[in-house]
């Protein structure tokens, strides 16, 4: 079965880490460029990171950039996103997402289910 | 950056046809995606380079996209249609490279 499957989340204090993992299956991994799109309680969708296909480039939204790494392990299929310096926006579900298409106009195709990352004292 | 502008709700009637628009400047000239999340679920896409439909996705779903607005339509709208659709382009000029639309609350009456 093709899937996505995120795990990791969990409540955090203010400046505490947590790393995401998700667990492709069902199709090629390293054939794909891996977004991570995150969800506040309540709100719309944002995109936060993504990576290519051999794990050789990175791109970050502004809010996260320094603070999160995105990467990938293709012998294992799984995506990452270490996650430090968390601050109480931080707060949202987070989407691992497979991206398809066209060089630079992908659309996402695959997304798993979510896993809910709290910051909070 | 782009900011995608999206109605918040749209209500309709079973049996009726909903449009959920989008719209930034010159949205045209973008490839437009366009997802669909129920309540508690993630994201499905339903349409992709402005008017393709994934398989599985009904035929009452379809998308068009020119000058400043990109549309999204649903006929013959069904209960299960119910669901949030939000709205999604590549501006790869920018540091932000995809940006989403706000979304839009689709309420079947």
């Amino acid at each position: 079965e093709v899937q996505l499957v995120e795990s990791g989340g969990g409540l955090v204090q203010p400046g505490g880490s947590l790393r995401l993992s998700c667990a492709a299956s069902g199709f090629t991994f390293s054939s794909y460029w891996m977004h991570w799109v995150r969800q506040a309680p309540g709100k719309g969708l944002v995109w936060v990171s993504r990576i290519n296909s051999d794990g050789s480039s990175t791109r970050y939204a502004d809010s996260v950039k320094g603070r999160f790494t995105i990467s990938t392990d293709n012998a294992k299929n799984t995506l990452y996103l270490q996650m430090n310096s968390l601050r109480a926006e931080d707060t949202a579900v987070y989407y691992c997402v497979r991206g398809n298409g066209d060089y630079g106009n992908w659309y996402f195709d695959l997304w798993g289910r979510g896993t809910l990352v709290t910051v909070s004292s | 950056s782009y900011v995608l502008t999206q109605p918040p709700s749209v209500s309709v009637a079973p049996g009726k046809t909903a449009r959920i628009t989008c719209g930034v400047n010159n949205i045209g000239s973008k490839s437009v995606h366009w997802y669909q999340q129920r309540p508690g679920q993630a994201p499905v896409v339903v349409i992709y380079y402005d008017s393709d439909r994934p398989s599985g996705i009904p035929e009452r779903f379809s998308g068009s996209n020119s000058g400043n607005t990109a549309t999204l339509t649903i006929t013959r709208v069904e209960a299960g249609d119910e669901a949030d659709y939000y709205c999604q382009v590549w501006d790869s000029s920018s540091d932000h490279p995809v940006v989403f639309g706000g979304g839009t609350k689709l309420t079947v009456l």
